[in-house]
């Protein structure tokens, strides 16, 4: 356990509807991530929150997504008109900058997504 | 373009037999390498970080080098166990800009019995 929660961990949906996920950060973390990952691929970046202020959008992150950090704490992510390839696993990171060798960067255990 | 380039892509060993993970990247400039370990269907959890100045850290059966003039990285693995079964990412910071995270695609290692 690394600290860092997200629920749900599994997520089995039909294709058009909306899905959201939460993230817990370790409570003194001030940046937040969130990631994904497809199977034999490593996580991509997608955007992050320094506090409340989204800062950062990939171009991954089309407008059915949208993320909120609404007081800096929890974070969500919802996917809006869900398609197969969002089928994914969902990852929150966070820590308190600065980044570097001293500060770990903690990971959830993700949250699962299934489109059908 | 910042990119993280891991081999090989799978690996199976017996158990107790000793493996060298590699990681090659393309990122400008440099802050700190990382590895992290990924059970399947599970977040990742760091091993080891390195900055410029580092060339190898350990952390029990884990040994990681860095040569930060060829950009490459190493992840040895000592002994191995049948828990080592896991995908190893590397991930690599850069010290300007905000989503500074590249992560490599990982190396998928299943030790055997």
């Amino acid at each position: 356990d690394t600290g860092v929660s997200q629920d749900p961990r599994h997520k089995i949906t039909k294709r058009g509807q909306n899905v959201t996920f939460r993230c817990d950060p370790i409570s003194e973390h001030n940046r937040l991530y969130w990631y994904r990952q497809t199977l034999g691929q490593g996580p991509e970046f997608l955007t992050y929150f320094q506090n409340e202020a989204q800062l950062e959008k990939s171009r991954l992150l089309s407008d059915r997504f949208s993320a909120e950090r609404p007081k800096g704490s929890f974070s969500t992510l919802e996917i809006q008109r869900t398609e197969q390839g969002d089928s994914a696993m969902y990852l929150c990171a966070t820590y308190t900058p600065p980044e570097g060798p001293g500060n770990t960067i903690y990971f959830g255990e993700g949250s699962w997504l299934t489109v059908v | 373009k910042n990119q993280v380039e891991q081999s090989p892509q799978s690996l199976i060993i017996l158990e107790g037999k000793n493996c060298t993970l590699q990681c090659n990247y393309t990122v400008s400039p440099f802050s700190n390498l990382r590895w992290y370990k990924q059970d399947t269907g599970r977040g990742p959890v760091s091993l080891t970080i390195m900055t410029f100045s580092e060339n190898t850290k350990s952390n029990g059966r884990y040994t990681a080098t860095l040569d930060a003039d060829t950009k490459q990285s190493s992840l040895h693995i000592t002994a191995s166990q049948l828990s080592d079964s896991a995908s190893y990412i590397c991930v690599v910071s850069a010290r300007s800009g905000y989503s500074t995270l590249t992560f490599g695609k990982g190396t998928m290692l299943l030790v055997s019995p």
